[in-house]
C-alpha cells in the first residue's frame, strides 16, 4: 500500500524559494502507468492543482504557476520534490502530494498527510 | 475555463439520507470523482468515475451523475460522515483537475 509523507521547512520569507519533499512509500517513483503531483489549499479554502510528473520525468503544471513551479523526481531516494520561486503571502497553504492515475480522467490517491507553509518575514 | 459549482453546506439528521451535489455544464459526459475531507486531515477518495466505491469506503457511499449533475449520496448518514466533500473533473482540453468549492456535511 502507497504512503506518502509531505516534508518542508513550515516558514518561508517572502521573495524566497520553497521547497517540499514527497517521499513515497510501498511504491516506486520510477516505474507505472500513474505519475506523483502536488495540490495546495489554503487555510479555508479550495484545492488548487500545482503540477505532476510522470514516472518518465515529463512534467505538466497549472498555467497560474508555471513560471514559478519545478517538480523532479529523485528516485534513488523514491521522492518527488516541489520548488516553488518568488513566494509571497498568497503561497501560503497546506501542501500536499497525492498519486495521480492517468486515465483521460485522472484521479488522486493516495494522499499525503500535508506540510503546512506559511509565507512571512 | 470549466466550472463545477458544489453547494457550501449541507446539514442532516443521522440516520437521515445526505445529496450533495456537484454542477457543471454537461458534466455527464465526464467522470467525476469524489474527495472526502476531515477536519484536520488530507483529502481521501471516495468515489472515482462516478459510482465506482475505493476499497474500504462503506456501502452508504454512492455517485451517480447525468446530465448537468453529479451527485454524491450518504445513506444513514453518522457523525463519522461529517466532512468537507469535494468533486473533482479532468479538464481535457488544459490538461488539469479542476475541483468543486467543496460541500461541507454536518450531522446535526
Amino acid at each position: 500500500q502507497v504512503q506518502l509523507q509531505e516534508s518542508g521547512p513550515g516558514l518561508v520569507k517572502p521573495s524566497q524559494t520553497l521547497s517540499l519533499i514527497c517521499a513515497v512509500f510501498g511504491g516506486s517513483t520510477s516505474s507505472g502507468s500513474h505519475y506523483w503531483t502536488w495540490i495546495r489549499q489554503p487555510a479555508g479554502k479550495g484545492l488548487e492543482w500545482i503540477g505532476r510528473i510522470y514516472t518518465t520525468g515529463s512534467t505538466n503544471y497549472n498555467p497560474s504557476l508555471k513560471s514559478r513551479v519545478t517538480i523532479s523526481v529523485d528516485t534513488s531516494k523514491n521522492q518527488v520534490s516541489l520548488r516553488l520561486t518568488s513566494v509571497t503571502a498568497a503561497d501560503s497553504a497546506m501542501y500536499y502530494c497525492a498519486r495521480g492515475y492517468s486515465s483521460g480522467e485522472d484521479w488522486f490517491d493516495p494522499w499525503g498527510q500535508g506540510t503546512l507553509v506559511t509565507v512571512s518575514s | 475555463s470549466y466550472v463545477l459549482t458544489q453547494p457550501p453546506s449541507v446539514s442532516v439528521a443521522p440516520g437521515s439520507t445526505a445529496r450533495i451535489t456537484c454542477g457543471g455544464n454537461n458534466i455527464g459526459s465526464r467522470s467525476v470523482h469524489w474527495y472526502q475531507q476531515k477536519p484536520g486531515q488530507a483529502p481521501v477518495l471516495v468515489i472515482y468515475y462516478d459510482r465506482d466505491r475505493r476499497s474500504g469506503v462503506p456501502e452508504r457511499f454512492s455517485g451517480s451523475n447525468s446530465a448537468n449533475t453529479a451527485t454524491l449520496t450518504v445513506s444513514r448518514v453518522e457523525a463519522v460522515d461529517e466532512a468537507d466533500y469535494y468533486c473533482q473533473v479532468w479538464d481535457i482540453f488544459g490538461d488539469h483537475p479542476v475541483f468543486g468549492g467543496g460541500t461541507r456535511l454536518t450531522v446535526l
